[in-house]
C-alpha cells in the first residue's frame, strides 16, 4: 500500500535555528498538507498546497513557516527561526477530493 | 474551531462491536465526515468517510443520520489492536477548490480482554 514518508522521525534543534521537515507524498496525489500536534492536544491544520502554491494557511502558519515542492516529489516545511512552542509532532498528508488522506508517521520536533 | 464533539473515552470488550458516536450538528451540505485513528503518537490512520449514505469497508462501518447531524463509527469485532484515539472529522471546503480536515479531541477507545 502506498505510503507518505517523512524524515527525520525526530529532530532536536536549538531555539532560533532553522529546520526543514521533509515529506515524500504518494506519487499520484495532487493535494498536500502539513498538520501539527502538540503533545496531548488535537491535530491542527497548518497549510494546504496544490498546483505549486499554497491554497490556505492557518493563523499558526506565520512568516516563520514556508513550504516548497522543490522537485516534484518532495514536499518540505521550513521553520526559519524555531521557538520553544514549535515543539510538536508534524504530520505531512497527501490526498484528493474523493478519497481518504494518507498521513505520514510524523516528525517529532523538539526545540530546546 | 472543531465542528465535532465526541465522548472523551470509551471501553469495549474484545470481540464485541465498538460503537463510537459523533455529533456534527453544524455540518454543511457538502462537507464530508471522516474518521481517523491514532495509536500512541503515530501518524493518523484513515478508517472511513462518508457524506450522507452509510458506508462500509474492511475496517469499519459508518452510519450517518438522515439529518447528518451525527454519525456512528462501528468496529464490528474489536481487537486489542483497535485500542487508539478515534477522531471524527469534518472536511471543509477551502480556497482553490481544496479541502482541509477540522479535527476535534477524539475518543480514546480502550479494548479490554
Amino acid at each position: 500500500e502506498p505510503e507518505v514518508t517523512q524524515t527525520p522521525s525526530h529532530q532536536v534543534t536549538q531555539m532560533g535555528q532553522e529546520v526543514i521537515l521533509r515529506c515524500v507524498p504518494i506519487s499520484n496525489h495532487l493535494y498536500f498538507y502539513w498538520y501539527r500536534q502538540i503533545l496531548g492536544q488535537k491535530v491542527e491544520f497548518l497549510v494546504s498546497f496544490y498546483n505549486n502554491e499554497i491554497s490556505e494557511k492557518s493563523e499558526i502558519f506565520d512568516d516563520q513557516f514556508s513550504v516548497e515542492r522543490p522537485d516534484g516529489s518532495n514536499f518540505t516545511l521550513k521553520i526559519r527561526s524555531t521557538k520553544l512552542e514549535d515543539s510538536a509532532m508534524y504530520f505531512c498528508a497527501s490526498g484528493g477530493q474523493l478519497y481518504g488522506y494518507t498521513f505520514g508517521s510524523g516528525t517529532r520536533l523538539t526545540v530546546v | 474551531d472543531a465542528k465535532t464533539t465526541q465522548p472523551p473515552s470509551m471501553d469495549c470488550a474484545e470481540g464485541r462491536a465498538a460503537n463510537l458516536p459523533c455529533n456534527h450538528s453544524t455540518i454543511s451540505g457538502n462537507e464530508y465526515v471522516y474518521w481517523y485513528r491514532q495509536i500512541h503518537s503515530q501518524g493518523p490512520q484513515y478508517i472511513i468517510h462518508g457524506l450522507k449514505n452509510n458506508e462500509t469497508n474492511e475496517m469499519a462501518s459508518l452510519i450517518i443520520t438522515e439529518d447528518r447531524k451525527s454519525s456512528t463509527l462501528i468496529l464490528p469485532h474489536a481487537t486489542l489492536r483497535d485500542t487508539a484515539v478515534y477522531y471524527c472529522i469534518v472536511r471543509v471546503l477551502i480556497a482553490g477548490n481544496n479541502r482541509k480536515l477540522i479535527w476535534g479531541l477524539g475518543t480514546s477507545l480502550a479494548v479490554n480482554p
